[in-house]
């Protein structure tokens, strides 16, 4: 399997542009994560779906940040208006959540840098 | 509160000794317990679990990791550390009740092995 694929892997981006993050889960998955990651706040989770329906939004920073799930293979994270302090790298992470297997494998990662 | 400690920001270790990195957990009920791994510019790898049975759990790369209930901990162990071994490690639990997905993070170690 090719894990669990993000694109892009690096956005640099103007603060007030829109930024479109992605994100494939390892096929066969049904939990899928969104994580932010910086050193000062460290391994955030942003918000989390099971079977493509949003579970857990209450880590989604404010109103400019929003998530979809529309099939199985695809999400999405994106962020509108952007601001500078959202630079941080994004994670997505998918679990299949049976049989006692909860470890999530997450995907590369994008660093976004809003200037 | 279910909470994850790693009560030690930073290990230093030399090559060739063992290594143990820390963690405390505090969750209702039976816990599952995780380790990962994060290299630098890259994802969280997963390394090893804890669900039940034998309190000593074997993973990848040489690591293992003891469940302690008494002691509320899941210390990650490797007899002789690499100097490859150096990375920023994260332990997590999963958060209860029921079937949730989410994993509580620790705000992660980094380790150090000197050559």
């Amino acid at each position: 399997d090719a894990g669990v694929i993000q694109s892009p892997r690096h956005e640099v981006t103007e603060m007030g542009q829109e930024v479109t993050l992605r994100c494939k889960p390892i096929s066969g998955h049904n939990s899928l994560f969104w994580y932010r990651q910086t050193m000062m706040r460290g391994l955030e989770l942003l918000i989390y779906f099971n079977n493509n329906v949003p579970i857990d939004d209450s880590g989604m920073p404010e109103d400019r940040f929003s998530a979809k799930m529309p099939n199985a293979s695809f999400s999405t994270l994106k962020i509108q208006p952007s601001e500078p302090r959202d630079s941080a790298v994004y994670f997505c992470a998918s679990s299949t959540g049976t049989g006692g297997s909860y470890e999530q494998y997450f995907g590369p990662g994008t660093r976004l840098t809003v200037t | 509160a279910q909470s994850v400690a790693q009560p030690e920001d930073q290990v230093n270790v030399a090559e060739g000794n063992p290594l143990t990195v820390k963690c405390t957990y505090s969750v209702s009920g039976n816990p599952y317990l995780f380790w990962y791994v994060q290299y630098p510019n890259r994802g969280l790898q997963f390394l090893l679990k804890y669900i039940t049975g034998d309190n000593l759990v074997k993973g990848s790369y040489g690591f293992e990791a003891e469940f302690n209930k008494s002691q509320t901990s899941f210390h990650l162990k490797k007899p002789s550390a690499l100097v490859s071994d150096s990375a920023l490690y994260f332990c997590a639990v999963r958060e209860t009740p029921g079937n949730n997905r989410k994993l509580i993070w620790g705000l992660g170690t980094s380790l150090a092995v000197n050559p």
